[in-house]
């Protein structure tokens, strides 16, 4: 079964302007949660999304917002991108369960470096 | 929540045996132990969980404590790729755990 992908690999981008990230989850799974990961805060959780609705957000600002369509397939888009948004984003998908807590499957990340 | 903790770094040899605890004193009834691990520039990777029992699978094992306030990850045969950080964390059954979150987790460096 093939794992998680995300495209694009590493972007560059410049203040002010957008991004869209990409990830293709784990056939079979229904669940993706998006984080980010930087050397000073770690692994941040951003939003999770399950039947393309967003089940569960963390704690940063609206700039960040994402989708999932009925394939599961989710993006995530940064707005009026700022420096501190260069990091490491992470997609995972899992299988959904009411109770006990799945695994989740990493993808390899996208790096994203604003300028 | 539940907090863990592990040493921040361990060393190993090439083929040998690789043994990383953690320590979950505060350790709930409804918690699981989950161990993921990341090597460098890459997304976190899945190793294995428990909940009372000793479990193996094709990575790893994982020893559990019969009071289940520390479990233990076995890397039966380090090899080079098993350099990486690994972080233990508890995932709680009761409460629609739905994100992780790590800690500074157990750098492994593996000697060749």
């Amino acid at each position: 079964k093939a794992g998680v992908t995300q495209t694009p690999r590493y972007l560059i981008k410049t203040r002010g302007q957008q991004v869209t990230l990409s990830c293709s989850p784990i056939s079979g799974h229904r669940s993706v949660s998006w984080y980010q990961q930087t050397p000073g805060q770690g692994l941040q959780f951003l939003f999770e999304y399950f039947s393309e609705t967003q089940r569960n957000k963390g704690n940063f600002p609206g700039r960040f917002s994402g989708r999932q369509f009925s394939n599961s397939r989710s993006e995530m888009n940064v707005s009026t991108l700022e420096l501190g948004d260069s990091a490491l984003y992470l997609c995972a998908s899992t299988r959904w369960s009411s109770g006990k807590p799945l695994p989740q499957y990493f993808g390899p990340g996208t790096r994203l470096t604003v300028l | 929540d539940a907090k863990t903790t592990q040493p921040n770094s361990m060393e190993s040899n090439e083929e040998e045996p690789v043994h990383l605890p953690c320590n979950h004193s505060t350790i709930s009834g409804t918690d699981y132990i989950h161990w993921y691990r990341q090597l460098p520039s890459q997304g976190p990777e899945y190793v294995i969980h428990g909940l009372t029992s000793n479990v193996n699978n094709r990575m790893a094992s994982l020893a559990i404590a019969e009071d289940r306030k520390s479990s233990t990850l076995i890397l039966h045969r380090a090899t080079l790729r098993d350099a990486a950080v690994y972080y233990c964390i508890l995932r709680d059954s009761k409460a629609n755990d739905y994100k992780l979150s790590f800690g500074a987790g157990t750098t492994v460096t593996v000697r060749a």
